[in-house]
C-alpha cells in the first residue's frame, strides 16, 4: 500500500522565519511530487510541483526532493500569517493510474506575529 | 487558467434522497477527474477516478451503486450520491487534470458541502 507521511504538527513559526515542512512516501517508483495548501473550509490550491531531484523555487516557496531518500520537503521563507493554514504532501502515480494522488495527512502550519 | 467549479457549493438534504454534484473544467480538457471525501481534520480520500466516455474507477470500501459518476464530456463530470444517509455528510471535492496541459497536476474544485438530516 503506498503512503505519504507527514509531520502533523502543529508548526508554528514567528512572522519572516523559514517554515519547512517533511514529507516522505513509500512507493520509489512515484514520479511527480506535489504540495498544496488547504485553509480551513476551503478546498486544495495548488503550490508547487517537483519532478526532478534537487531544488525548485516559486517566489517564497523552494521545494526540495530527493528521490533516493523517499523525500520531498517544502521551505516557505518569510513567513507570513496568511502562510497559516494546512499545507498536504502528495505523491502520484503513473502508468495505468496516470495522475492518481496519495495525500498526506497534512501538516497545520501556524504564522503568528 | 486551469480552473475547476463545482455545483452546488453547498446542500442540505433529507436521508434517503439523492443528490447530484457537478464538477466542470472552465477552460481547458479533462479526460480524467477525481472525486475525494473529505471528514473534518482529515485528509482528503480518493472516491474515484472518472474517466471521459468510461466507467468510473472505484477506490476499495467505496460503493459504486451508490456513489454514481458520470463523466459524459470533457468538461464535466457528476457524482451522484443515492439515498443519502447523514454519515455521508461530508466535503466532496472534485479536481480535474489538463489533457492538453502536459503534466499530471491535478486542479481542485472548491468543493460541495453536503449534510444530510
Amino acid at each position: 500500500q503506498k503512503e505519504v507521511e507527514q509531520n502533523s504538527g502543529p508548526l508554528s513559526v514567528p512572522e519572516g522565519a523559514i517554515a519547512s515542512l517533511n514529507c516522505t512516501y513509500s512507493d520509489r517508483g512515484s514520479q511527480s511530487f506535489f504540495w498544496y495548501r488547504q485553509y480551513s473550509g476551503k478546498s486544495p490550491e495548488l503550490i508547487m510541483f517537483i519532478y526532478s531531484n534537487g531544488d525548485k523555487e516559486d517566489g517564497r516557496f523552494t521545494a526540495q526532493l530527493n528521490k533516493a531518500s523517499q523525500y520531498v520537503s517544502l521551505l516557505i521563507r518569510d513567513s507570513q500569517p496568511s502562510d497559516s493554514a494546512t499545507y498536504l504532501c502528495a505523491v502520484a502515480e503513473g502508468g495505468t493510474s496516470y495522475g492518481k494522488l496519495t495525500f498526506g495527512q497534512g501538516t497545520i502550519l501556524t504564522v503568528h506575529p | 487558467g486551469a480552473v475547476v467549479s463545482q455545483h452546488p457549493s453547498w446542500v442540505i438534504c433529507k436521508s434517503g434522497t439523492s443528490v447530484k454534484i457537478e464538477c466542470r473544467s472552465l477552460d481547458f480538457q479533462a479526460t480524467t477527474m477525481f472525486w475525494y471525501r473529505q471528514f473534518p481534520k482529515q485528509s482528503l480520500m480518493l472516491m474515484a477516478t472518472s474517466n471521459e466516455g468510461s466507467k468510473a474507477t472505484y477506490e476499495q470500501g467505496v460503493e459504486k451503486d451508490k456513489f454514481l459518476i458520470n463523466h459524459a464530456s470533457l468538461t464535466l463530470s457528476t457524482l451522484t450520491v443515492t439515498s443519502a444517509h447523514p454519515e455521508d455528510s461530508s466535503f466532496y471535492i472534485c479536481s480535474a487534470i489538463d489533457s492538453g496541459g502536459g503534466t499530471d497536476t491535478q486542479y481542485f474544485g472548491p468543493g460541495t458541502r453536503l449534510t444530510v438530516l
